[in-house]
């Protein structure tokens, strides 16, 4: 069965601080591990993503590290702002998405 | 110009009506899906359509009926509504099934049975 396996499922960051919030998946055939942002009342919106080929990927401060091996794969949110919380998800594409069950960061001022 | 919209954004029905969600994309994506998130924020995936062909079809009840008129458009029609159905739907679109990872969602509409 194909699952993707995130956590931790809540994650308090003092501002400025670094957020981790890490994945696992089992299937070998996806294409593509995205992470998506949900703030309240709004639907996930794509943050980044990046290729099972790709070690690491970084935008502004937002960074996805992958661990082929390990078939694990994290998201970093450097120098961390209240504007920051929402629920993160991760997730692993082939033909669907199949998503972990979703982080709700808290950034505390 | 909103790329993703739903109507209505709520809905509040009673238990065995039957109501519909209608969901349109102007990106001109050729996949939609339409999500299910429950109170614990899990999503997930209910119906998929590439070019207007059903693709994936997960473990629904069969009271929840998708149709897809055009590529820009995917309805969820739901029968005999349960107080379980009540969450909040998502529609979303993708380019095409090469860009699944790349997925636009609408702003959702919560759907309360009561």
């Amino acid at each position: 069965q194909q699952q993707v396996k995130q956590s931790p499922q809540s994650l308090i960051v003092q501002k400025g601080g670094i957020s981790i919030i890490n994945c696992a998946y089992e299937n070998t055939a996806f294409d593509y591990f995205p992470w998506y942002q949900q703030f309240p009342g709004k639907g996930p919106a794509l943050l980044i993503a990046i290729r099972p080929d790709v070690s690491e990927k970084k935008e502004g401060r937002f960074t996805i590290s992958f661990n082929k091996s390990a078939k694990q794969f994290s998201l970093h949110i450097m120098d961390s702002q209240p504007g920051d919380s929402a629920t993160y998800f991760c997730a692993a594409s082939n033909y669907q998405l199949i998503w972990g069950a979703g982080t709700k960061l808290i950034i505390k001022p | 110009d909103t790329a993703v919209s739903q109507t209505p954004k709520y809905l509040v029905t009673q238990m065995g009506n039957d109501k519909s969600i209608k969901c349109e994309q102007n990106l001109g994506h050729d996949t939609m899906y339409w999500y299910k998130q429950d109170s614990k924020k899990f999503l997930k995936i209910m119906f998929s359509y590439n070019n207007k062909e059903l693709i994936i079809n997960e473990t629904v009840p069969n009271r929840f009926s998708p149709k897809s008129p055009d590529k820009a458009h995917l309805n969820l029609h739901i029968n005999s509504l349960e107080l379980g159905d009540s969450a909040v739907y998502f529609c979303a679109s993708s380019q095409d099934l090469t860009r699944t990872y790349e997925q636009y969602f609408g702003p959702g509409t919560r759907l309360t049975v009561t």
